[in-house]
């Protein structure tokens, strides 16, 4: 079982700064997901990703398999970027995520 | 966009009774997952199901059970609610099992009394 290791639990940025969010897991996956959840409970996937950087936006997530190891960037952050990010290994099989317990992002303008 | 619905964003029930908590969505997927979410234990997967009929179980599968007869709907059962159920449930569905985002619903704060 994957286990998943999130940090900084807890982040509180000016507006415009540089936000980085890092995720470790212990075992192999297939694919590491990078959630956000806002006040409310609502749940967006923001990327799946295996290899290498994707790019959304103001957001950028990188993986590093050799290291095991994902972080998940913010350019520019802006108070509405204010929320809980959450990062999920996926398991070899594809069938099951195993999540991280979070960080919860505050931008103050 | 997908849309994922769960029925009901607040729920109280009282313990003993037998609780649905339904999903739906709308854009044919072929998997659908029920988590709960609760403080200081993160997001966790009760059941999971890849076709219709067809489900697994995920980490924490005691105490409830589900039911998928349409491939847009799937069904959380709470058999007898208990107080240690309480807890944010989450419904989410994708298209293929491993290769595609998961599309999560709004929620379902169950509180059992």
């Amino acid at each position: 079982k994957n286990e998943v290791e999130q940090s900084p639990q807890n982040l509180t940025a000016q507006e415009g700064e540089f936000i980085t969010i890092n995720c470790s897991y212990s075992v192999g996956i297939s694919a590491l997901h990078w959630l956000q959840q806002h006040p409310g409970g609502g749940i967006v996937s923001l990327f799946m990703l295996s290899s290498g950087k994707k790019k959304h936006g103001r957001l950028i997530a990188t993986i590093n398999i050799q290291e095991k190891h994902s972080s998940l960037h913010i350019t520019a952050s802006h108070p509405r970027d204010s929320a809980v990010y959450i990062c999920a290994a996926q398991n070899n099989a594809g069938n099951m995520l195993t999540f991280g317990g979070g960080t919860r992002l505050m931008v103050k303008p | 966009d997908v849309k994922v619905t769960q029925s009901s964003r607040y729920l109280v029930k009282r313990t003993g009774e037998k609780v649905f908590l339904e999903c739906v969505q709308d854009m044919d997927h072929e998997n659908m997952f029920w988590y709960r979410q609760d403080p200081g234990l993160g997001l966790r997967l009760i059941y999971f199901s890849y076709d219709v009929k067809m489900k697994e179980k995920g980490d924490i599968p005691e105490g409830y059970s589900v039911s998928r007869e349409k491939k847009e709907r799937f069904s959380l059962i709470l058999e007898s609610a208990s107080t240690n159920q309480t807890s944010m449930y989450l419904c989410a569905s994708s298209l293929s099992l491993g290769k595609d985002i998961q599309y999560f619903g709004a929620g379902t704060r169950l509180s059992v009394l």
